[in-house]
């Protein structure tokens, strides 16, 4: 069984500083999504890894994929009040290739 | 374009009742996916389709709970009989039918158990 297991679970942040947020998966997998939900709004995508060593960053956001160690990071660099949400990484799973196994996600606080 | 849309955005009833939760999904795409997220967790796959059919099922929790998508666009999620323990937001995810399968998700229906 496909696990995910992502840390820290809350995070609380000065503006400014920087910070990486930890995904760790517990089988082979080509496919891992990173995505944002904000309070009482469905899941925006953000990043989607498809090999090992892709890294994709998008602002003040990066994100790698390291698929022999089964882990991907996301990094925050210089945070800003308009990032706090919570982030969720999902692991593409089973042969169909259609199920997404998610992390209990991170609740990132960025405070000024 | 559109996004995925889900109706009803709420929906309260009483246990042992019947709900059905609809969703529509992109235009074009042909996967479609439901999850469901409980407070403070990550969303829980339940039943993926490709196209009309229904290519897995596995996370569907128990038989009260049954999908369908007759035409491979608009799906239904139905559950019978209700249970205190179905409360939660229900997700429609759909995407095209590619390499990278990346899955765009509607707003959610919060199911709310009585």
């Amino acid at each position: 069984e496909l696990k995910v297991e992502q840390n820290p679970l809350f995070l609380s942040m000065q503006e400014g500083k920087n910070y990486t947020i930890y995904c760790n998966y517990s089988t082979t997998s080509d496919r891992l999504y990173w995505y944002r939900q904000d309070p009482g709004k469905s899941l925006e995508s953000l990043f989607v890894l498809l090999s090992n060593g892709a890294v994709k960053q998008e602002g003040r956001l990066m994100a790698s994929l390291d698929t022999k160690a089964r882990l991907s990071t996301l990094h925050i660099t210089a945070a800003v009040h308009d990032l706090s949400a919570t982030y969720f990484c999902a692991v593409g799973y089973g042969g169909s290739q259609g199920n997404l196994i998610f992390g209990k996600g991170t609740k990132l606080s960025v405070k000024p | 374009g559109a996004g995925v849309s889900q109706t009803p955005s709420n929906k309260v009833t009483e246990k042992g009742k019947y709900v059905e939760l609809r969703c529509d999904p992109i235009s074009g795409h042909t996967a479609l996916y439901w999850y469901r997220q409980s407070l403070g967790q990550g969303p829980e796959f339940l039943i993926y389709f490709q196209g009309t059919g229904a290519a897995d099922d596995s996370g569907l929790p128990n038989d009260r709970f049954f999908a369908v998508r007759p035409e491979g666009s608009v799906s239904t999620l139905k559950i019978q009989r209700t249970e205190r323990g179905d409360s939660a937001v229900y997700l429609c995810a759909s995407s095209l039918a590619g390499a990278t399968y990346e899955q765009y998700f509607g707003p959610g229906t919060r199911l709310t158990v009585t």
